[in-house]
This record gives structure tokens, sequence and C-alpha cells, in this order.
């Protein structure tokens, strides 16, 4: 079985700062990770990926993700976040590429204040 | 324009109906899937049509039917309503058959 676990479920941060969202997993075998974003009255979209190679990934609007596979962490960072970055982020673990083992985490609330 | 779009967003009825969740996307992707989030926020998938043809169906009740008139729709339809059905059901969709894009924003099913 897989899990995930999101560290802090909000974060609030001001305009310009440095921010990282933290997700943990278990598996027993490989998975892949994924960080899906959610903006107010819209659905979840992904924001990036690792399936495999260099463990540092970059996704949309300046996100990236670093897989640590001893520490079996996947956290998201951004070194400078903006007000349109309020949203509440999704981490995701996948046995397979396929959505078919798809699970997510409870969520984090990303609040950027000005 | 939204991505993807479910309706209804919210669907209060009673034991024992029918009822069906609609879902439609605009991206051109040929792939779409439903997913049942439980109160803990997890989504587990349930089907995932690719062209219109069912590819992944998990265990899911057979009072669960997938229906995909064409590749933008896929429509989930609930005979025999229980207790235990509610929940917020998701809409995703991408392109090939691999892992879901984006989502819908939700249906919120409440069964009393």
């Amino acid at each position: 079985a897989q899990s995930v676990t999101q560290l802090d479920s909000q974060v609030p941060v001001f305009e310009e700062a440095p921010v990282e969202l933290r997700c943990n997993y278990s598996s027993s075998v490989s998975v892949y990770l994924f960080w899906y974003v959610q903006y107010p009255n819209q659905g979840l979209q992904l924001l990036l990926k690792y399936l495999s190679g260099s463990t540092l990934v970059k996704g949309i609007n300046g996100f990236e993700a670093e897989f640590n596979k001893s520490q079996t962490s996947f956290h998201l960072r951004k070194p400078s976040v903006h007000i349109s970055d309020t949203a509440e982020y999704f981490c995701a673990v996948s046995m397979g590429t396929s959505g078919s083992r798809l699970t997510f985490g409870e969520g984090t609330q990303l609040t950027v204040n000005p | 324009d939204t991505a993807v779009s479910q309706t209804p967003k919210y669907l209060v009825t009673q034991m024992g109906n029918d009822k069906s969740i609609k879902c439609e996307q605009n991206l051109g992707h040929d792939t779409m899937y439903w997913y049942k989030q439980d109160s803990k926020k997890f989504l587990k998938i349930m089907f995932s049509y690719n062209n219109k043809e069912l590819i992944i169906n998990e265990t899911v009740p057979n009072r669960f039917s997938p229906k995909s008139p064409d590749k933008a729709h896929l429509n989930l339809h609930i005979n025999s309503l229980e207790l235990g059905d509610s929940a917020v059901y998701f809409c995703a969709s991408s392109q090939g058959a691999g892992l879901p894009r984006f989502f819908g924003e939700g249906s919120r099913l409440t069964v009393l």
C-alpha cells in the first residue's frame, strides 16, 4: 500500500518570500510522485511530476520539487512567491506512470499575503 | 473557459434513488477519468476511458456505470444509491492513457 502525508495543512507567507511545502510518502515499491495545484474555484491541475532521472524536477509557474528517496520526501519549493500562487497544493503518489493507482495527500493551503 | 466541467456541483438525494453526474472537457483530450474523494481527501480512481473505451475499472460496485458518448464526455450513473456513496466525485482528463492532467471542481453527492 502507498500513502502520502503533507505535513502542513496551512502555510501563510508574504509575497516574494521563499516557500517549501512538505510531502512525505510511504510505499513498499518504487513510486512516481506528483504535485497538483487547485486555484480558487477551479479543479486540480498538474504542477510537476517525478517519474525517473534527475531528482530535481521543475514545473509550471516557477515551482520545483526534489525527490529524496532516503528520506521518502518530495518537497515543493519556490524561491519567491506571488499573490497569484495562493492555492491549495496536493502531493500525490502512484505505483505506475498512469493514473490508476494515484493516491493524494490531504492538501496544503498556501496563502500569499502582500 | 473551464477546462473540465462537472454538473451538478451539489447533489442531495435519498437512499435507493438513481442519479447521474456529467462531465465534459474542452481540451481535446482523449482520456477521461472518474475519481472518488473520501472524507480524508484521498482520491481513488474508479474508471478511465480512452477514446471512448473503458481502460481502467477499479473495484467499484456495479451500481456505478460510466458512459462515454464521445471523447469529450464521461458521465457517471449510480443506481440504488447508498449512504456510503456520499463523497465528492472528480472528473479528470489527459492526452494519452497516462496521468490525469486537469480535474474538474468536483461534484459533492450527499445521500440521506
